[in-house]
């Protein structure tokens, strides 16, 4: 099993739609969150950090459940621009490390 | 505008050759990723520095990889031989060490012929 997992997709939506993403984690001990966008041929870049509280930042929500080992993201009046890989990302801090474990992503593509 | 600069951009190699890429981090980050992604793997983790020490190279195949930090400028991971199987985008990610951004630099296109 890996250790982060995503619907690969593609979630093909028409523009000003409302899109959810799930992404599962198997690491118990993970302790902190993320989600990452990579545009097609492009380097990841971060789009947010994920709370236990969930957070939101313009458009998007971003939320956590620790017990059930799930992290969401949610995209509102989506956008063009908004189409993209979505990768889900868990921060593995045990033992003085920083490794961040990535998801396959998962590929939204946004419609006229 | 500081960013993570990685060359080359693209290389196309034969089977066998070596391969060297190269990073130069954040000026002022203190940790340093390799990662390599592939249609099928995504994003792995290969290497990690940091203050130059290597904290983990567990997701690298030791018989042909290796990973360096010359000096906290610059990044090297070197691939000797190589093989068509090590096509894939790698990319060096640099941080400040807490839990949290990494930023990556545009990656190195690597085919291997």
């Amino acid at each position: 099993r890996k250790e982060v997992e995503q619907d690969p997709g593609p979630f093909n939506v028409p523009e000003g739609a409302t899109v959810a993403f799930n992404c599962t984690y198997s690491n118990s001990a993970s302790q902190s969150f993320f989600w990452y966008r990579q545009d097609c041929r492009k380097e990841p870049k971060l789009l947010m950090s994920v709370y236990s509280s969930g957070n939101e930042d313009g458009r998007f929500t971003a939320q956590l459940n620790r017990a059930s080992q799930y992290i969401s993201l949610l995209i509102r009046d989506s956008k063009l621009s908004d189409s993209a890989t979505y990768l889900c990302v868990v921060n593995d801090l045990t033992g003085g490390g920083n490794k961040l474990t990535f998801g396959t992503g998962t590929q939204l593509k946004v419609e006229l | 505008d500081a960013r993570v600069t990685q060359t080359p951009r693209d290389k196309v190699t034969e089977m066998g050759q070596e391969v060297t890429m190269r990073c130069q981090p954040i000026l002022g980050h203190n940790t340093v990723f390799w990662y390599r992604q592939t249609m099928m793997q995504g994003l792995e983790l290969l290497a990690y520095f940091r203050n130059r020490a290597p904290l983990d190279d567990s997701g690298m195949p030791k018989d042909r990889f290796s990973a360096e930090m010359p000096d906290a400028t610059l990044a090297t991971l070197k691939i000797q031989p190589s093989e068509p199987r090590d096509s894939a985008v790698y990319f060096c990610a640099s941080g400040d060490g807490g839990a949290n951004e990494q930023f990556f630099g545009p990656g190195t296109r690597l085919t291997v012929l």
